[in-house]
């Protein structure tokens, strides 16, 4: 498996359900990393695990929970969200937290009502 | 600061014709580039590593130190190269990846 995937594709919540993002990786990457991406816009980093520790957070507003269970599956956990964090949330993956390629999931398109 | 700078939102050529994005970046360090092709609804790709020096899609990059500019090229275009293209800078400082604000490149027939 040479992918990133990601569940769900889309996603409808109001701002105050909680719900959780998925990201899984067989790659055998040990860094793994959330970002946000608004219409027409950039990626922008938010959390960076690195050997399933948290290494950077990019001050990201604490409705955002990330969490890493193992070095192949990577969540984000979303409570009481506003209507300005509907985005893409994108998840990626490296070998390693420098100097190496990441690789994108599909993303999960967030809507928040 | 590091930064990446992508000066042109919009690029729109002829099919056949040479395309030239432009990416500049400012970093103390040495600078890991990458090329990054997002087509619609689809996920990002990468498309070009600096050190691999591999033409992928017909598309190259050079790394200019002097200039710190990271140019992508492609000598004739074609209408399925439409899509949204980012240059990113890699901080060597926990892989924080660093992305320009995007070239929206759009061949006609």
């Amino acid at each position: 498996d040479t992918e990133v995937t990601q569940t769900p594709k889309h996603l409808v919540m109001g701002m105050t359900n909680k719900k959780s993002l998925k990201c899984e990786q067989h790659m055998g990457h040990r860094a793994m990393y959330w970002y946000k991406q608004k219409a027409k816009k950039p990626p922008e980093l938010m959390f960076v695990y690195s050997y399933e520790k948290l290494s950077i957070n990019e001050s990201v507003p604490s409705r955002f929970s990330p969490e890493c269970p193992n070095s192949s599956l990577l969540n984000l956990h979303l409570h009481a969200l506003q209507p300005e964090d509907s985005a893409l949330y994108l998840c990626a993956s490296s070998q390693a937290s420098s100097r190496e390629t990441q690789y994108f999931g599909p993303g999960t398109r967030l809507l928040v009502l | 600061a590091q930064r990446v700078t992508q000066p042109e939102k919009l690029l729109s050529v002829f099919k056949g014709a040479p395309v030239e994005l432009k990416c500049n970046y400012s970093y103390s360090g040495s600078p890991e580039l990458f090329w990054y092709v997002q087509y619609s609804r689809q996920r990002l790709q990468l498309l070009l590593r600096h050190i691999s020096r591999e033409s992928i899609k017909g598309f190259t990059a050079d790394l200019n130190k002097g200039e710190t500019s990271f140019h992508l090229k492609k000598p004739f275009a074609q209408e399925e190269d439409s899509a949204m293209y980012y240059c990113a800078l890699l901080y060597n400082q926990g892989g924080k990846l660093i992305f320009g604000q995007g070239t929206e490149l759009s061949v006609k027939p």
